[in-house]
């Protein structure tokens, strides 16, 4: 079936420093990708996507990278910052016969040490 | 705009009560969806709808009811609650057109969901 998992758990980066965050897909179908923040007690809030057909996009101090061939997608933090900690979520999105569902990795704590 | 709002935040209940979780968006989204968070745990989903008066079944449906009679609303039923439902639960919704959603989630704050 569908599973969206993440190699590293807990990140602890620098203050300033470039944050990397790595999420494996296992359906090589998803056309769709999203990453989440979680600041604890909050819901999860949009930080940015993007679809099969790209390999790069960025957004304001975040990359997201896709590597089709190795199902591989990672978020990028430019010069980390303390409001940044909190809970990463990659997510993906099957092909059409699974409608618009979305499948959730379980998450990477990212720490940013000032 | 709110985005997507949740009611009640918190709720402790007893083996068997039964509650419902509201959720309203007022973003005009067709979609909505219901997820619940465990500790360590990614989200799962339990019930989605994508339009008024349609619902179909998530991952983990079990011991859960919907129902969608409005574009906004999408309240989420335990009937006989029981440990194994403590949670955190979240609402979403989003905007598709012609069925292939290339929009993002938005999420509420979430309901901490307590059975004792």
């Amino acid at each position: 079936g569908e599973s969206v998992g993440l190699h590293l758990p807990t990140l602890s980066v620098q203050e300033g420093d470039n944050s990397i965050i790595n999420c494996a897909y296992s359906n090589s179908a998803s056309d769709y990708f999203i990453w989440y923040k979680q600041e604890s007690g909050k819901g999860p809030q949009f930080i940015i996507d993007i679809r099969s057909n790209m390999d790069k996009r960025q957004g304001q101090r975040v990359t997201v990278l896709l590597n089709k061939t190795v199902k591989h997608l990672s978020l990028q933090i430019a010069a980390t910052q303390p409001g940044d900690s909190a809970v990463y979520f990659c997510a993906e999105r099957g092909p059409m016969e699974y409608g618009n569902k979305l499948v959730f990795g379980a998450g990477t704590i990212l720490r940013v040490k000032s | 705009n709110a985005g997507v709002t949740q009611t009640p935040k918190f709720r402790i209940l007893k083996i068997g009560q039964s509650m419902t979780l509201q959720c309203t968006q007022d973003m005009n989204h067709n979609y909505m969806y219901w997820y619940r968070q465990d500790p360590g745990m990614g989200l799962k989903l339990i019930y989605y709808s994508v339009g008024a008066g349609i619902t179909d079944k998530g991952e983990v449906p079990n011991g859960y009811n919907v129902s969608r009679s409005t574009t906004e609303d999408f309240p989420l039923r335990l009937e006989l609650a029981a440990p194994s439902q403590t949670s955190v639960y979240f609402c979403a919704s989003s905007y598709s057109a012609r069925g292939r959603n290339n929009q993002p989630q938005h999420f509420g704050d979430g309901t901490r969901l307590s059975i004792l």
